[in-house]
């Protein structure tokens, strides 16, 4: 049974700091990786997705990467903001079209 | 372009009633997924739907239902509420759902009191 780990679980840094969210899975046979934002109350922004057969893919100030053999993937947020404070779920896609999630990291950047 | 509608976004409900939630893909779209996010929980899988029909389903009761008609809209059904099915009920829709990532709606937020 596939099963998402998140790592920190909540994670405070003032503004400007380059951070790592690190997410693991115990299954390396998916489809892609997907890393989504959540703000409170809210749905979820997807920000980056990686597919099985691809290592990284960057969007602005985001960096994910995937090693598939290991079951990691990081997220890297360059020079952090205040608007970047919300909740970053990683989720797998396995054979059956069915997304698992991490329980994500509560993030916090700190003017 | 539009994204993924759901509605409606919020609903109180009593023990024992019923209640549908509709999903609105972003056009194009043929596969429809739906979670259920609760705080002890986190997000679970409900069931996937491709051109009408279910691929897959989640470890829910029987009390859940859905379906997606050939527009790919999708609706799902809970029945005989229980204080527990309390939760943001979240919607995506792909391409095909293998190939491409999801996107997601802003959700419903059920309440049952």
């Amino acid at each position: 049974k596939q099963e998402v780990t998140q790592i920190p679980a909540a994670l405070s840094v003032p503004e400007g700091e380059n951070l790592v969210l690190n997410c693991s899975f115990t299954d390396s046979a998916i489809y892609n990786l997907q890393w989504f934002r959540q703000d409170p109350g809210k749905g979820l922004t997807s920000l980056l997705l990686i597919q099985s057969s691809q290592r990284e893919q960057t969007s602005g100030r985001l960096n994910a990467s995937l090693d598939k053999s290991s079951g990691r993937s990081t997220l890297y947020i360059a020079a952090s903001q205040p608007g970047d404070s919300a909740t970053y779920l990683c989720a797998v896609m396995d054979s059956s079209y069915k997304l698992i999630f991490g329980s994500g990291t509560r993030l916090l950047v700190r003017p | 372009k539009a994204g993924v509608t759901q509605t409606p976004r919020y609903l109180i409900k009593t023990r024992g009633q019923q209640v549908t939630l509709s999903c609105s893909p972003i056009s194009g779209h043929r596969s429809v997924s739906w979670y259920q996010q609760t705080p002890g929980q986190g997000l679970q899988f409900l069931f996937e739907y491709f051109s009408e029909t279910q691929r897959n389903k989640g470890n829910f009761p029987g009390r859940f239902s859905g379906r997606q008609f050939s527009n790919s809209r999708s609706e799902m059904n809970v029945s005989t509420l229980e204080l527990g099915d309390s939760a943001l009920y979240l919607c995506a829709s792909s391409f095909t759902g293998s190939d491409y990532g999801y996107t997601f709606g802003s959700g419903t937020r059920l309440t049952v009191v």
